[in-house]
C-alpha cells in the first residue's frame, strides 16, 4: 500500500462549488504540505503543518484552506473554486530534521474548474 | 528571476549518454533536493544533499555550497529514466522551513 495516498484522484468540478482535497499517512510523519503544480511554473506551496496544532501559509494560500484533523489527515479545500484553480495538486509528509527532510509525495489530485 | 534555475529546460539524448542537469539558486539554504516526476506524475525523491555528493546506483548528485550551484547527473541513460527531474531548496525564512521548487528539466532518453 502506498505511504502517501490522495483522494480523488480526479476532480471536475464547476466555477463556484467547494472542493475538498483529503491527503493520508501511514509514515508517521508530523510534517505535511500541499502543493500545485502548474505548467512552466513547477511545485509552488500552499499550505504547511508541522503538527495537528500547527498550520501556516505557503506563498499562495489565497482560495485556499485546509484541516489538520489528525497526524495522518491533511485535507486542502477550495471554498469556491475558480478556474485558474485548475492544476495538479500534490499532499506530501517528511519527518522531522534532523532526522531527514526528505519529503514523500502523494499520487496527485487533478483539478479541473469549468 | 526565479529563485531556483535549471537548465537545461529539456534535453534529448541517445540512451548510453552521460547526462548532466544543472540547479542554480539565489539564496541562502540549508538544503537541496532532487526530485523525479514520471510521465504519470508521481514524484518521487531522488536525494537530499547539503553538502559534497551523493550517488544512488546510476545517478549522482553535487551541491556547491559556496557556488550556490547542484547538478544531477545520469550514466548510462537508460529510456526508462526519461522523465521531469525537479530541484528543490529549503530555506528558512522567519523560523519556519520553505521548499522553492525550479520549474524542472524534462529528459527523453530514446532507445
Amino acid at each position: 500500500d502506498a505511504d502517501v495516498t490522495q483522494t480523488p484522484r480526479n476532480r471536475i468540478t464547476k466555477t463556484g462549488k467547494r472542493i475538498m482535497l483529503e491527503c493520508s499517512q501511514t509514515k508517521g510523519h508530523d510534517r505535511m504540505y500541499w502543493y500545485r503544480q502548474d505548467p512552466g511554473l513547477g511545485l509552488r506551496l500552499i499550505y504547511y503543518s508541522f503538527d495537528v496544532k500547527d498550520i501556516n501559509k505557503g506563498e499562495i494560500s489565497d482560495g485556499y484552506s485546509v484541516s489538520r484533523q489528525a497526524q495522518a489527515k491533511f485535507s486542502l479545500s477550495l471554498e469556491s473554486a475558480i478556474p485558474n484553480q485548475t492544476a495538479l495538486y500534490f499532499c506530501a509528509t517528511s519527518d522531522l530534521p534532523p532526522r531527514t527532510d526528505t519529503q514523500y509525495f502523494g499520487p496527485g489530485t487533478r483539478l479541473t474548474v469549468l | 528571476k526565479n529563485e531556483v534555475e535549471q537548465s537545461p529546460q529539456n534535453l534529448t539524448a541517445q540512451e548510453g549518454e552521460f547526462i548532466t542537469i544543472n540547479c542554480s539558486y539565489s539564496v541562502g539554504i540549508s538544503a537541496l533536493h532532487w526530485l523525479q516526476q514520471h510521465p504519470g506524475g508521481g514524484i518521487v525523491s531522488l536525494f537530499m544533499l547539503s553538502s559534497g555528493k551523493k550517488k544512488h546506483g546510476r545517478l549522482i548528485a553535487t551541491i556547491n555550497i559556496q557556488e550556490k550551484h547542484s547538478s544531477l547527473h545520469i550514466t548510462a541513460s537508460h529510456p526508462r529514466d526519461s522523465a521531469v527531474y525537479i530541484c528543490a531548496v529549503i530555506e528558512f525564512v522567519g523560523g519556519a522551513q520553505k521548499l522553492v521548487f525550479g520549474q524542472g528539466t524534462r529528459l527523453t532518453i530514446n532507445p
